[in-house]
């Protein structure tokens, strides 16, 4: 069973559209993220989620938004595609107690706008 | 705001070679620190966290330490095989933004056969 699954694993889409990648562990953790990779690698945090508080990254902008139905899921939903857009954006999830603090990440959704 | 700095950042070595990754971070306030591995065109998979208590962890030919006094950690491979060739990446999560992680920009290391 994957522990984190994010889908799609691609998507390519055009400027201006509306798009989601969904975002779904088995964990029973309490804390989901999403995190951006650009083209240079690097990883940069999104957003923090658990049924507590969303902490958001003050540098995203605001056409993204996290949508959580429940503690097991955390989706994506990003407005008005714009070409710097185009990464990879992992889901991850960590536990709130001791000894589940590590990470567990999904395998990426590789976003290409055109 | 935490910088996390990661030297080399690409190291290509014989296999049986001991290397050693280095990580430095700016902020010592933090929570822990993690070590991950990245497959080209994979996600990160987890593989040791050192809790801001803890000097070192080990885990098989891996060893992290951690010394928050200096803002450092180190990630030890002894005895390198092909097959460790990767990203290797670090992250540390601060006490002021829950477990959110800042990484650093990754070494790429090639373990040649």
């Amino acid at each position: 069973d994957t522990a984190v699954s994010q889908t799609p694993k691609y998507l390519v889409t055009q400027m201006g559209n509306d798009k989601s990648i969904k975002c779904e562990q088995n964990l029973g953790h309490d804390t989901m993220y999403w995190y951006k990779q650009d083209s240079k690698k690097f990883l940069k945090i999104m957003f923090s989620y658990n049924n507590k508080e969303l902490i958001i990254n003050e540098t995203v902008p605001n056409r993204f938004s996290p949508k959580s139905p429940d503690k097991a899921h955390l989706n994506l939903h990003i407005n008005s595609l714009e070409l710097g857009d185009s990464a990879v954006y992992f889901c991850a999830s960590s536990g709130d107690s001791a000894p589940n603090y590590g990470y567990t990440f999904g395998s990426g959704t590789r976003l290409t706008v055109v | 705001k935490q910088e996390v700095t990661q030297i080399p950042a690409a190291l290509s070595v014989p296999e049986g070679e001991n290397l050693v990754l280095n990580c430095s971070f700016t902020d010592s306030a933090i929570y822990n620190l993690q070590w991950f591995r990245q497959d080209p065109g994979k996600g990160l998979t987890s593989l040791l966290l050192i809790q801001s208590s803890q000097r070192e962890q080990t885990s098989g030919r891996l060893n992290a330490s951690l010394d928050k006094s200096s803002g450092r950690s180190t990630l030890y491979i002894a005895a390198s095989q092909p097959g460790d060739s990767a990203t290797y990446l670090c992250a540390s999560a601060q006490f002021n933004a829950g477990n959110m992680l800042t990484f650093g920009g990754g070494t790429r290391l090639m373990v040649k056969p």
